[in-house]
């Protein structure tokens, strides 16, 4: 059984910029979450993607968006990327199931860095 | 607002001492807790649900609603116990799987 990755690890980006990050969920999830770890803080729910539609999002402005793909596996996309969007960024994947109660699947995450 | 608060950013022990790692929250409604633990250099992973009421390496955690808190306890600390631990939220009847997390506490686990 394969755990939950993410491509890439690091990424140094410009104010201003784009960014598209990757996320493979684990064998069997249909569930995919984003967080924002920015430092010294615990992680802040962006969004969530169950069936390739958005089934949730946290306080995060519109240039945030996602996808999921039939394979379950899922984008994060930045646009106008501003120096506070430096963080760690997780990916988390759940199994089909009560979604409140699941235990959520971390990925190692990618740290984006704005200059 | 919901909110999960744990007081602590650094609770330092010696090995063999008890363990009690704070968290209060602020949430209308049931809500479902967790404990989730980073190992260094490793990804975050659950460490217990309140729901389980289970023991998991030794570490209970229960959800006391009139204090609203689920602070977690260890009766006695092993240094592989240091890593740093997050307490999490979900709404209990959403199907929406957010969790909100506090900012974390680093455990300490001296020799």
């Amino acid at each position: 059984e394969t755990g939950v990755t993410q491509s890439p690890t690091h990424l140094i980006k410009t104010r201003g910029q784009q960014v598209t990050l990757r996320c493979s969920s684990q064998s069997g999830h249909n569930t995919v979450s984003w967080y924002q770890q920015a430092l010294g803080q615990g992680p802040q729910f962006i969004f969530q993607y169950y069936r390739e539609e958005e089934n949730g999002r946290g306080n995060f402005p519109p240039r945030f968006s996602g996808l999921q793909f039939p394979n379950y596996s899922s984008e994060l996309n930045v646009n106008a990327l501003e120096l506070d969007d430096s963080a760690l960024y997780l990916c988390a994947s759940s199994p089909p199931g009560r979604a409140s109660t699941d235990t959520q699947y971390f990925g190692p995450g990618t740290r984006l860095t704005v200059l | 607002a919901q909110r999960v608060t744990q007081p602590e950013k650094l609770l330092s022990v010696f090995k063999g001492a008890p363990v009690e790692l704070k968290c209060n929250y602020s949430y209308s409604g049931s809500p479902e807790l967790f404990w989730y633990v980073q190992y260094s250099r490793q990804r975050l992973q659950l460490l217990l649900r309140h729901i389980s009421r289970e023991s998991i390496k030794g570490f209970t955690a229960d959800l006391n609603k009139g204090e609203t808190s689920f602070h977690l306890k260890k009766p006695f600390a092993q240094e592989e116990d240091s890593a740093m631990y997050y307490c999490a939220l979900a709404h209990g009847s959403s199907n929406t799987g957010k969790l909100i997390f506090g900012q974390g506490t680093t455990l300490q686990v001296k020799p």
